[in-house]
């Protein structure tokens, strides 16, 4: 069974900084690409980073670019989200996500919320 | 980017069919097949549905299909369940990133 875990979330002041991960079992974590998606309260699904299978590529949102960085480690089946300079439009449930094609199988998500 | 346009709701009464649109531009509806539309219930994570426009994974009901013509992209629910009342999000890739749709919230009357 496929089955991704994020966590790492939690209540973080303006300009903080924050490390979110995401535990795969369930497929061989090392053939996927992989995405992180978020999504504020009462609102819709925002696309945030993409990363290749084996970490050599990657692609983020504008608004997130040069703040946020999208890593993994295969030998730990475990997908990063590093997060600096928070702002209170971060807030939001960040999801990862399962790349076959497109986004296929997602996490329940963890709450980020900035504030002071 | 911009985010892809979708109606903010539709509704149907149970047994009835809806659609719901997907709008986007040249630069990703209307440039890759890979869209994709997911259901997401109150608290709960996204559901794929739909995959590379029309194809539905495994244990989707063959109520939910989709289709494409140019820029736009479509979900349509027949045979409307009670079960069925949930937000839908399309998607589809847009060169190196990834876009989505603002969402429909599909009541069930």
């Amino acid at each position: 069974e496929v089955q991704l875990v994020e966590s790492g979330g939690g209540l973080v002041q303006p300009g903080g900084s924050l490390r979110l991960s995401c535990a795969v079992s369930g497929f061989t974590f090392s053939s996927f690409w992989m995405h992180w998606v978020r999504q504020a309260p009462g609102k819709g699904l925002v696309w945030v980073s993409r990363i290749n299978s084996d970490g050599s590529v990657t692609s983020y949102a504008d608004s997130v670019k040069g703040r946020f960085t999208i890593s993994r480690d295969n030998a730990k089946n475990t997908l990063y989200l590093e997060m600096n300079t928070l702002g209170a439009e971060d807030t939001a449930v960040y999801y990862c996500a399962r790349d076959w094609k497109l986004p296929d199988y997602w996490g329940q998500g963890t709450l980020v919320t900035v504030s002071s | 980017q911009s985010a892809l346009t979708q109606p903010p709701s539709a509704s149907g009464s149970p047994g009835q069919s809806v659609t719901i649109s997907c709008t986007g531009t040249s630069s990703d509806v209307g440039a890759y097949n890979y869209v994709s539309w997911y259901q997401q219930h109150p608290g709960k994570a996204p559901k794929l549905m739909i995959s590379e426009v029309t194809k539905r994974p495994s244990g989707v009901p063959d109520r939910f299909s989709g289709s494409k013509s140019g820029n736009t992209a479509s979900l349509t629910v027949s045979g409307l369940q009670a079960e069925d009342e949930a937000d839908y999000y399309c998607g589809s890739y847009a060169g190196n990133k990834f876009v989505f749709g603002t969402g429909t919230k599909v009541t069930v009357l």
